[in-house]
């Protein structure tokens, strides 16, 4: 079965500095992935995904993710965050045998100021 | 495009009463999908529709549980003699046929007293 673990329930940052949000999922075979965020009080909004191709996805908002298939990664990175950035952020990788998604349990991104 | 929209935003109800919610995708999408999150959690799945078609539906959808898209647009999700354990955030996504990104709607917040 499919699993996602997200490595860190919360990262607190300090504005303007670079952050990290590990992702590393179980699969037996090719995945599709997948980083949410999820801003207070509002839905889900999709950052950015891997299908398939390069392994570095740029997203929204200025966030980027690298796929790595031998270490089964898929960690979140922002060269600089902003007050703006506080969030919980979720990654997904959808099951293969359907188009269901397997979640992680989120990190929480704490901007200090 | 007036993207996924789900009603009531809130509901709160007392521990043995039906409920029952509404979704409606985003309009030329034909995938709809159910999501749970309790508090802490990333999203659990719940069911899927392709069309009008209830095609996977998670052992987590205990017989209290039914979900329809009778034409194929909107869907509902219904609780039946709600317990406790039913609070929590309700979500519906969905999706076109062959791309691989799940749009959100903000999601019904239960509260079982």
């Amino acid at each position: 079965a499919q699993s996602v673990t997200q490595l860190d329930s919360q990262v607190p940052v300090f504005e303007e500095a670079p952050v990290e949000l590990r992702c590393n999922y179980s699969s037996s075979v090719s995945v599709y992935l997948f980083w949410y965020v999820q801003y207070p009080n509002q839905g889900l909004q999709l950052l950015l995904k891997y299908l398939s191709g390069s392994t570095l996805v740029k997203g929204i908002n200025g966030f980027e993710a690298e796929f790595n298939k031998s270490q089964t990664s898929f960690h979140l990175r922002k060269p600089s965050v902003h007050i703006s950035d506080t969030a919980e952020y979720f990654c997904a990788v959808r099951k293969d045998s359907n188009y269901q998604l397997i979640w992680g349990a989120g990190t929480k991104l704490i901007i200090k100021p | 495009d007036t993207g996924v929209s789900q009603d009531p935003r809130h509901k709160i109800t007392k521990r043995g009463q039906n409920v029952t919610f509404r979704c409606d995708p985003i309009s030329e999408h034909n995938r709809l999908y159910w999501y749970r999150q309790t508090l802490g959690q990333g999203p659990e799945f719940l069911t899927y529709f392709q069309n009008e078609a209830q095609l996977e539906k998670s052992r987590l959808l205990s017989d209290r549980f039914s979900a329809e898209r009778p034409k194929g647009s909107f869907s509902t999700l219904e609780i039946q003699r709600t317990e406790q354990g039913d609070s929590a955030m309700y979500l519906c996504a969905s999706s076109l046929e062959g791309v691989e990104t799940q749009y959100f709607g903000p999601g019904t917040r239960l509260l079982v007293l």
